[in-house]
């Protein structure tokens, strides 16, 4: 089973600040399996981020996505205040089929 | 648009089994994968299993193997999820989501349905 491991588990920003999230596989990961969700209160996930770096479908330029292997970040350029949220990467692959990293909370300072 | 409605609240006790419906509408329903993501109050999120409706295949997560079992019905486009053998650890809200062109990742997802179990 591939494990994934975010980091921080909260930020603790202010609007107009950078945001960078961490997310770590136990092994190495395709790069086209490796997604990101935001999740509100009371929503459900949106996909943020497919294929590591690609931006899903309305989704603004101040996310994006990057890594390879087993690290993976996502950086949020500058906080919106729409943006203070909980985050997940996702993995496909191997068994279970997906898995979830435990999610980053981005708090407003 | 792409919309998935799932089926509201449940209340169920330990021991008995949930049935939760997940209607999609605006894109082909057969073609896609529909995928059940559970959610634990306060905690994250933990895949369960899905299903190809074109081809009524199936792949569960071993921790529900025997207890989930994931149908579809095209003629309404409606997948489903049933879970047996409750118990008090299955409380949590049940989402389907489907997959995007490239089924490793979820595009779309329903509102979510609460399951409490409880005596």
């Amino acid at each position: 089973e591939i494990v994934l491991t975010q980091s921080p588990d909260t930020l603790s920003l202010s609007p107009g600040e950078r945001a960078t999230l961490s997310c770590r596989a136990s092994q190495s990961v395709n790069s086209n399996y490796l997604s990101w969700y935001q999740q509100k209160p009371g929503q459900a996930p949106r996909l943020l981020i497919y294929g590591a770096s690609s931006r899903a479908t309305d989704i603004p330029d101040r996310f994006s996505g990057s890594g390879s292997g087993t690290d993976f970040t996502l950086t949020i350029t500058s906080l919106a205040p729409d943006d203070f949220a909980v985050y997940y990467c996702q993995q496909y692959g191997g068994s279970p089929l997906f898995t979830f990293g435990p999610g980053t909370r981005v708090n407003r300072k | 648009q792409v919309q998935l409605v799932q089926s509201g609240a449940e209340v169920k006790k330990p021991g008995s089994s949930v049935k939760v419906s997940c209607k999609a509408s605006g894109d082909t329903f057969s073609n896609y994968a529909i995928n059940w993501v559970r959610q634990a109050p306060g905690l994250g999120l933990e895949w369960m299993g899905g299903i190809i409706p074109i081809f009524g295949s199936t792949t569960y997560a071993q921790n529900f193997q025997g207890r989930l079992t994931i149908t579809a019905d095209e003629s309404t486009s409606t997948a489903y999820l049933e879970l047996s053998s409750l118990k008090s650890e299955d409380a949590a809200l049940y989402y389907c989501a489907r997959v995007g062109p490239t089924p490793v990742y979820f595009t779309y997802w329903g509102q979510g349905t609460l399951v409490t179990v409880s005596s």
